[in-house]
C-alpha cells in the first residue's frame, strides 16, 4: 500500500508566525491530496485539498503546494491564530485513502 | 442536517464480548467508511462501502465485519473484542468517487477493551 510520512509530529509557533507541515508519499499513481484539521474530541474536517494536475492552491491564510516529481506536498498556514491550534493530517488518495500520522500544532498567544 | 452521526460515543467491553457501532448520514452520500485512530498512527481504513449492499476491505480489516443494508447506515461489528481493538473509531461518508471527494467525518466512538 501507500506509505505516507508526515513531519513534524509537533509544532509550536508564536501567534502571527507561519507554520509549515510536510508530507511525502510513495505511490506515483496517487492523485488527490487533502488536509484535515482535527480539534480535540471531534472528527477530522477538511480544510484544503489539491489534485495532481495542480501545483498550488490557496484559501485565505491556508495554502497547499504539491511537487509530484518529488512526491511531497505541504500545508502552509500564515498569520497563525490561537484557534489554529489542532492536529493536522495529510492524506493521499489513489485506490484508497491513506492518512499521515498527524502534526499537533500549538499557536502561542 | 445532522451530517454524520455515530452511536455510541463511548463503550467499554470485556475481551471476547461483541458489539456493533452504528453510523448514519443524512447527506445522501454513496460512499461510507470506517476508520480507527490510534496514537501516533493517524487514521487507518478498516472497511468501506461504495453503495447499499456492498462492502470492501481496507487497510486493517481483520477482526471486524461491516454491513450496509441501507444507504444512510453503515454498521461496524466486533464479534469477539480484543484489547488490540481499543481505539477511537470514526465513520465518514462522501459522494461517489471515493478518492476525489471530501470525506465528512462523524464525532467518533471511543472504545476500550479490557
Amino acid at each position: 500500500g501507500e506509505n505516507v510520512e508526515q513531519h513534524p509530529s509537533t509544532l509550536s509557533v508564536q501567534e502571527g508566525d507561519s507554520a509549515v507541515i510536510k508530507c511525502t508519499y510513495s505511490d506515483s499513481a496517487s492523485n488527490y491530496f487533502p488536509w484535515y484539521k482535527q480539534e480535540l474530541g471531534k472528527g477530522p474536517q477538511l480544510i484544503i485539498d489539491i489534485r495532481s494536475n495542480v501545483g498550488e492552491k490557496k484559501d485565505q491564510r491556508i495554502a497547499v503546494t504539491l511537487n509530484k516529481t518529488a512526491k511531497h506536498f505541504s500545508l502552509h498556514i500564515t498569520e497563525t491564530q490561537p484557534e489554529d491550534s489542532a492536529v493536522y493530517f495529510c492524506a493521499v488518495a489513489g485506490n484508497q485513502f491513506y492518512f499521515g500520522t498527524g502534526t499537533s500544532l500549538t499557536v502561542i498567544p | 442536517n445532522a451530517g454524520v452521526t455515530q452511536t455510541p460515543k463511548f463503550r467499554v467491553l470485556k475481551t471476547g464480548q461483541s458489539m456493533t457501532l452504528l453510523c448514519a448520514q443524512d447527506m445522501n452520500h454513496e460512499y461510507m467508511y470506517w476508520y480507527r485512530q490510534d496514537p501516533g498512527m493517524g487514521l487507518r481504513l478498516i472497511h468501506y462501502s461504495v453503495g447499499e449492499g456492498t462492502t470492501a476491505k481496507g487497510e486493517v480489516p481483520d477482526g471486524y465485519n461491516v454491513s450496509r443494508l441501507k444507504k444512510q447506515n453503515f454498521l461496524l461489528g466486533l464479534e469477539s473484542a480484543a484489547p488490540s481493538q481499543t481505539s477511537v473509531y470514526f465513520c465518514a461518508s462522501s459522494y461517489a468517487g471515493r478518492t476525489s471527494y471530501e470525506q465528512y467525518f462523524g464525532p467518533g466512538t471511543r472504545l476500550t477493551v479490557t
